[in-house]
């Protein structure tokens, strides 16, 4: 079953415009990350956010994490075309299992 | 190297046939993780190896899948007798530290069961 679950499963959004994309979970974990997957590609580690950390950041790209509410945003801003892909979130859980993912959020950009 | 190589990218195999997926992790990472993407959504884990052990093999389906990462030589996945529902991308992953750090994933084989 999936740990993590993406909110929305798709967003259309104009270029230059931000993108926010959250991931709620379900067991307390020891650090969630996020990841981008282009179409018919691998998928690609964005940030990694640990469970003591509330807010990282990465150029263009925002995290935060609320362990209380067991969420968390990925914010892309000023976005592009070339940020046209899926986005996951995933989990390791306190025991250090592995990485469990959501089912992501379909971003497309236009330009 | 630096990236994560998966042989074949692409493999068809008729139901019932072997099929077998290799990776190549980065050298130096010693976690190699497997994972099923059905339907360019849902990622089911697999299997991982520390090395050439098995770390965590909870994901597995006993009966038809098996998977090594043996010394010297690309980690592979084999799946026994495959059936239509086996069709998927196959993504590896390697890692320096486990699950404490982020996945470098590579490219995927796409399995299609006819």
């Amino acid at each position: 079953s999936q740990q993590g679950e993406e909110d929305p499963q798709a967003l259309s959004i104009q270029e230059g415009e931000n993108a926010t994309m959250n991931c709620s979970y379900k067991t307390s974990i020891n650090n969630l990350q996020w990841y981008r997957q282009n179409s018919g590609r691998g998928l690609v580690h964005l940030i990694l956010i640990r469970s003591n950390e509330r807010e990282k950041h990465s150029g263009r790209l925002r995290v935060t994490l609320d362990t209380s509410k067991k969420s968390s945003s990925l914010l892309i801003t000023a976005s592009r075309a070339a940020d046209t892909a899926s986005y996951f979130c995933a989990t390791v859980d306190n025991a250090g299992n592995m990485l469990t993912f959501g089912g992501g959020t379909r971003l497309m950009v236009k330009p | 190297g630096e990236e994560v190589a998966q042989t074949p990218k692409h493999l068809v195999r008729g139901e019932g046939q072997k099929a077998k997926l290799y990776c190549a992790p980065i050298k130096g990472h010693s976690y190699v993780f497997w994972y099923q993407q059905v339907l360019k959504n849902e990622f089911k884990f697999l299997i991982s190896f520390q090395n050439e052990n098995v770390f965590d093999e909870t994901g597995m389906p006993k009966e038809r899948f098996s998977a090594k990462c043996l010394p010297n030589s690309p980690c592979s996945l084999e799946i026994q007798a495959t059936k239509l529902e086996d069709s998927a991308v196959y993504f590896c992953a390697s890692s320096q530290s486990g699950n404490l750090w982020g996945y470098t994933f590579g490219s995927g084989t796409r399995l299609t069961v006819v």
